[in-house]
């Protein structure tokens, strides 16, 4: 069956350090595709970032980097020289096809509060 | 900015009333779904949609029910809400990457309270 585990539920930083949110899941799929998405203190959900398994090469945007490791099963999170504005809920995900093949459902970590102090 | 609105944004009703949530989508977008947010628990999937009059159940489908008579309108009801179903619960759209990828784009939430 298929997992996202975030095992952190809640990590707390002084501004400008760096933090790493980590997620390890678990699927039986070839093809498979990992996401990140925030949720600010105002609710909404923010799209970060999509991977498939294929493609294990690290990406970095800004002070945000991804890093999958299939080997490990995991896909860990870096905020870089944080920002109280990076202060949210993150999560991860994991997508696989339904029955039909031709769709892609989510199965969602818990999330990992992250707060950034001034 | 993936053109979905939701309504109402907050419900406040009491057990063993009907309601209903809407989600409308701009961009006509095939497949559509319904989450519900809990603390502890993440994102825990509805119902999903994959056309107009098409449905299927997800992990949490139990006491809800959906309907689709039209792209751009996804409906979520509760037909006896219950303690229970007090939550949050967003609707999203998938939409498909020049590479085949589905990435799921979402509302804004409604939170629902029952009394």
């Amino acid at each position: 069956a298929q997992k996202v585990t975030q095992a952190q539920t809640e990590i707390s930083v002084v501004e400008k350090e760096d933090v790493t949110l980590d997620c390890v899941y678990e699927t039986r799929d070839t093809t498979y595709y990992l996401f990140w998405y925030k949720q600010p203190p105002s609710g909404e959900l923010v799209f970060l970032i999509r991977r498939n398994s294929f493609d294990e090469q690290n990406e970095i945007s800004g002070r945000y980097s991804w890093n999958f490791q299939k080997s490990t099963s995991s896909f860990n999170f870096t905020i870089t020289a944080s920002q109280v504005v990076d202060s949210a809920v993150y999560f991860c995900a994991l997508s696989e096809a339904d029955t039909q093949g031709s769709n892609y459902q989510l199965i969602w970590g818990a999330g990992t509060k992250l707060i950034i102090k001034p | 900015d993936a053109g979905i609105t939701q309504s109402p944004r907050h419900k406040v009703t009491e057990t063993g009333t009907p309601v209903t949530l809407r989600c409308h989508q701009t961009e006509n977008h095939r497949y559509m779904y319904w989450y519900r947010q809990d603390p502890g628990h993440g994102l825990r999937l509805i119902h999903y949609s994959y056309g107009v009059k098409d449905t299927d159940k997800g992990e949490v489908s139990d006491g809800y029910s959906v309907s689709r008579s039209k792209t751009e309108d996804f409906l979520l009801t509760l037909e006896s809400a219950t303690s229970s179903q007090t939550s949050v619960y967003f609707c999203a759209i998938s939409r498909q990457s020049p590479l085949g990828t589905d990435t799921q784009y979402f509302g804004p939430g409604t939170r629902l309270t029952v009394l």
